[in-house]
C-alpha cells in the first residue's frame, strides 16, 4: 500500500537558518504530494503541492520537488522565521481520493 | 468562503457516554473525510464520503464509532460508548475533486477527552 516516511523530529532552527524536512514515498502509479502544516490548536493547511515528476511546488518561502527517481518530496527554506514554528506533514494522494500522511515533523525556530 | 466548521471545539466526556461530533464541509465540496490524530499514532483516516455515500470505512476502529452524512451540508461522527483510549482530536476534511489536485481543506477539528 502507499506510505510516507519523512524525518523524525522534533527540529530546533535559529532564525534565518536553512530548513531541509526529508520526505520520500512509496506508491503505485503516479501520486500527487502535498506538504501541509498545522500551527498549533489548528486544523491541518496546505502549504504547497506537486503533481507529477519534475513539479516544484512553492509557498511563502518553502519549495519542494517531486523527484520520482528517488521517491522523493523533500521540504526546504532559506532562511525561516518565528512564525514558522509548527508541525509540517508531508502527504499523497494515490490511486483513490485519500491522502497518506507521513507522522509529521515538529519544527522550532527561535530568535 | 467560511471553510470547514467542526463543532465543538472542545468536548469532555465520561466513559461510557455517547459522543456526537458534527461538520459542516465547504460548500460544493463533494468529498468529505474524517481523521483521528494522536500523538502515538498521528493523523489517521476513519472514513470518507462521496456525494454523501460512505465509499471507506476501514478506518473506523470499532463498532462503537459510526458516520453519517444526511446531506452534502452536514456530518456527524458518533461514539457509543465513548472510553478513555478514544481521546483525541477529531478532524473533518472536505475537498472538490476538480482540476486534479483533490486538495483537502481541514476544520480546527475536535479535542475530545474521554474521562
Amino acid at each position: 500500500g502507499d506510505s510516507v516516511t519523512q524525518m523524525e523530529g522534533p527540529v530546533t532552527l535559529s532564525e534565518e537558518a536553512f530548513l531541509t524536512i526529508n520526505c520520500t514515498y512509496t506508491a503505485t502509479g503516479y501520486p500527487s504530494l502535498f506538504w501541509y502544516v498545522q500551527y498549533p490548536g489548528e486544523g491541518l493547511q496546505l502549504l504547497l503541492k506537486a503533481t507529477k515528476a519534475d513539479d516544484k511546488g512553492s509557498n511563502k518561502g518553502f519549495e519542494a520537488t517531486y523527484r520520482k527517481e528517488t521517491t522523493s518530496f523533500h521540504l526546504e527554506k532559506g532562511s525561516v522565521q518565528v512564525s514558522d514554528s509548527a508541525v509540517y506533514f508531508c502527504a499523497l494522494r494515490g490511486s483513490n481520493y485519500k491522502l497518506t500522511f507521513g507522522k509529521g515533523t515538529l519544527l522550532t525556530v527561535n530568535p | 468562503d467560511a471553510g470547514v466548521i467542526q463543532s465543538p471545539r472542545h468536548e469532555v466526556t465520561e466513559m461510557g457516554q455517547e459522543v456526537t461530533l458534527r461538520c459542516k464541509p465547504i460548500s460544493g465540496h463533494d468529498y468529505l473525510f474524517w481523521y483521528r490524530q494522536t500523538m502515538m499514532r498521528g493523523l489517521e483516516l476513519l472514513i470518507y464520503f462521496n456525494n454523501n455515500v460512505p465509499i471507506d470505512d476501514s478506518g473506523m476502529p470499532e463498532d462503537r464509532f459510526s458516520a453519517k452524512m444526511p446531506n452534502a451540508s452536514f456530518s456527524t461522527l458518533k461514539i457509543q460508548p465513548s472510553e478513555p483510549r478514544d481521546s483525541a482530536v477529531y478532524f473533518c476534511a472536505s475537498s472538490l475533486v476538480a482540476g486534479g489536485y483533490y486538495e483537502q481543506y481541514f476544520g480546527p477539528g475536535t479535542r475530545l477527552t474521554v474521562t
